[in-house]
């Protein structure tokens, strides 16, 4: 089983949609979580981190559910500058190493 | 400002030949380095944990004598591809982590394209 599984999409949704993406991990002992955003040809930047209280950053809010294991990334007012692919990221806490999703790719139309 | 930073950003070798990638940790040490690669449309999949002065760790299913990863000091990592073919053509990315264990910076990744 994958560590890390989500939905690749493509989400094509018009401006000032709201979207939402999961993603679901596999073990129960994992500690950090984090959603990076990927544009084309470009290397990941950290969106925001995951807490267990949940976080909220502008239009983006991020949720860890533990007991179903999944993280959730609520966008809310798209805009065309959201268009990319969104990564969801997970440290199994087996070691230092940080296992990524597939990716779920959005695109915001005019 | 950059805080990992790869070289070269894109290359283009000929089959069989090998292509060394260098990783860079800017105004940090990283004892750990790590190696992703990318296809198109795909997500980033970890081959190796690199470990400043020992071996690296690689991933299930990825060949170290294929990938040779060097991590001798405390701001270079190098990831060798070996006889490259066509199938390795790909973005490769590498990472190192915040002290704090919360952030991972990325390189810029490389670009390599196999003829």
């Amino acid at each position: 089983r994958k560590e890390v599984e989500q939905d690749p999409g493509p989400f094509n949704v018009p401006e000032g949609a709201t979207v939402a993406f999961n993603c679901t991990y596999s073990n129960s002992a994992s500690q950090s979580f984090f959603w990076y955003r990927q544009d084309c040809r470009k290397e990941p930047k950290l969106l925001m981190s995951v807490y267990s209280s949940g976080n909220e950053d502008g239009r983006f809010t991020a949720q860890l559910n533990r007991a179903s294991q999944y993280i959730s990334l609520l966008i809310r007012d798209s805009k065309l500058s959201d268009s990319a692919t969104y990564l969801c990221v997970v440290n199994p806490r087996t070691g230092n190493q940080f296992y990524f999703g597939t990716g779920t790719s959005l695109t915001v139309i005019p | 400002g950059a805080v990992v930073s790869q070289h070269p950003s894109w290359v283009i070798c000929k089959s069989g030949t090998s292509v060394k990638i260098e990783c860079r940790s800017l105004d940090f040490q990283a004892t750990t380095m790590f190696w992703y690669r990318q296809f198109p449309k795909q997500s980033l999949m970890l081959m190796a944990t690199s470990n400043e002065g020992s071996k690296a760790t690689y991933e299930q299913g990825v060949e170290k004598d294929k990938f040779l990863i060097n991590h001798a000091s405390l701001t270079l990592s190098t990831l060798t591809v070996t006889s490259a073919h066509p199938e390795d053509s790909c973005v490769y990315i590498c990472s190192s982590i915040s002290y704090s264990g919360n952030t991972i910076y990325f390189g810029e990744g490389s670009w390599l394209t196999v003829v």
